[in-house]
């Protein structure tokens, strides 16, 4: 079975630009997550979603990020407009209730 | 905040030691679980603890889960090069679902 699948791997961008960063959960799982990594502040939940739904989205740092998961096989997280500041690596996360994360490779992404 | 801490930060060990991480929350965690992270990989599960008191090996490591259900340790035995990576412990402090992620102890080699 393949694992939490993410794109892209690498993102370079400029300041002001929109990024999109997309996911694709292990297959029945019910939970999706994203996390943000970064030296300063470590492991950083973002949003997750039960079904599919947005259940908590208290870790979105802005209105310029926004998730999305319009069916249980996908979802997005974009950024609008980016700052240098997101520098960070994203990831993606799915899981059965109360059992462990699986995370996706992760995007890296850079905003000049 | 609630929060979970780990310590060491680093741990630099020669090949054949053993190596051991601490984690402890500020409230009573309905399980805790715990991560490894290669360099410049993802975070992998390694495993859940859930009882009070609860001891599960996988190999040589060792995870503990304590009487109170508010500190955890992963031990190491005789550590191989296959062990380098950073240890994360986590736990539902916000809710079941919010995982927070200690920040880590990472373990270097020398082989």
């Amino acid at each position: 079975d393949a694992g939490v699948i993410q794109s892209p791997r690498h993102e370079v961008t400029e300041m002001g630009q929109e990024v999109t960063l997309r996911c694709k959960p292990i297959s029945g799982h019910d939970y999706l997550f994203w996390y943000r990594q970064t030296m300063m502040r470590g492991l950083e939940l973002l949003i997750y979603f039960n079904n599919n739904v947005p259940i908590d989205d208290s870790g979105m740092p802005e209105d310029r990020f926004s998730a999305k998961m319009p069916n249980a096989s996908f979802s997005t997280l974009k950024i609008q407009p980016s700052e240098p500041r997101d520098s960070a690596v994203y990831f993606c996360a799915s899981s059965l209730e109360g059992r462990g994360r699986f995370f996706g490779p992760g995007t890296r992404l850079t905003v000049l | 905040g609630q929060q979970v801490m780990q310590i060491p930060q680093y741990q630099h060990v020669q090949e054949g030691e053993d190596f051991t991480t601490y984690c402890n929350s500020s409230t009573t965690l309905s399980n805790i679980q715990w991560y490894k992270q290669r360099p410049g990989g993802h975070p992998v599960f390694l495993i859940q603890l859930v009882k009070s008191g609860e001891v599960k090996k996988q190999k040589r490591l060792t995870f503990q889960f304590g009487e109170a259900k508010k500190n955890s340790s992963l031990h190491i035995t005789a550590t191989q090069t296959t062990d380098v990576g950073t240890y994360f412990c986590a736990g539902p402090i916000q809710g079941a679902q919010k995982l927070v992620f200690g920040q880590g102890t990472r373990l270097t080699i020398n082989p």
